[in-house]
């Protein structure tokens, strides 16, 4: 079955650039049908999604985010990719990729996670 | 955006026992609502989708129900591994919003 796994720093300075990957195993991101998306969760906090990408390229941000989001992917590596600048305390929080249904509706399944600090 | 109330924020059952937790939804999503379980450390996991329709191999403890702006989400017969936190999600709009989550514990 089709897994997920987060990778990247677990510390960021502020105003610097988080970047974290998500591999995919067990299925193909260039198969379609499917959205791939990040989600974030703050400490002892609810959910809250940043965006999805298709892989070909299409991509849909919360425009809460937007100006600072860019999700890519790399259907050669089998990835896909987040960038958030111009980080504060703000964004310190767990990040999680999902699978999204193809008609956007539902994340299944979820990587683990990964926490992302932001401190000097 | 769709903001997703949820109700209570915590409760505490015993094994056994039904729990109901609800989700308003700040206007009509149609059933375009999802919820899902998180357990402690973990990632959250897609219960049911299309506001009653059970994911595969989930039990059939869990159940939904509702449209329009009100949903429930039902265990009919707590577990002990039961305890996490439960989120609704709503899919009628982007951006995609969650409720802020129920934390079910042991009575």
């Amino acid at each position: 079955q089709v897994q997920l796994q987060e990778s990247g720093p677990g510390l960021v300075k502020p105003s610097q650039t988080l970047s974290l990957t998500c591999t995919v195993s067990g299925g193909s991101i260039s198969s379609g049908g499917y959205y791939w998306s990040w989600i974030r969760q703050h400490p002892g906090k609810g959910l809250e999604w940043i965006g999805y990408i298709y892989y070909s390229g299409s991509t849909y941000y919360n425009p809460s985010l937007k100006s600072r989001v860019t999700i890519s992917v790399d259907t050669s590596k089998n990835q896909f990719s987040l960038k958030l600048s111009s980080v504060t305390a703000a964004d310190t929080a767990v990040y999680y990729c999902a699978r999204a249904s193809g008609d956007l509706s539902k994340f299944d399944p979820w990587g683990q996670g990964t926490l992302v600090t932001v401190s000097s | 955006d769709i903001q997703m109330t949820q109700s209570p924020s915590s409760l505490s059952a015993s094994v056994g026992d039904r729990v109901t937790i609800t989700c308003q939804a700040s206007q009509d999503i149609s059933n375009y609502l999802n919820w899902y379980q998180q357990k402690p450390g973990k990632a959250p996991k897609l219960l049911i989708y299309d506001a009653s329709n059970l994911e595969t191999g989930v039990p059939s403890r869990f159940s939904g129900s509702g449209s329009g702006t009100d949903f429930t989400f039902t265990i009919s017969s707590l577990q002990p591994e039961d305890i996490a936190t439960y989120y609704c999600q709503q899919y009628d709009n982007l951006p995609r919003t969650f409720g802020q989550g129920t934390k079910v514990e042991i009575k």
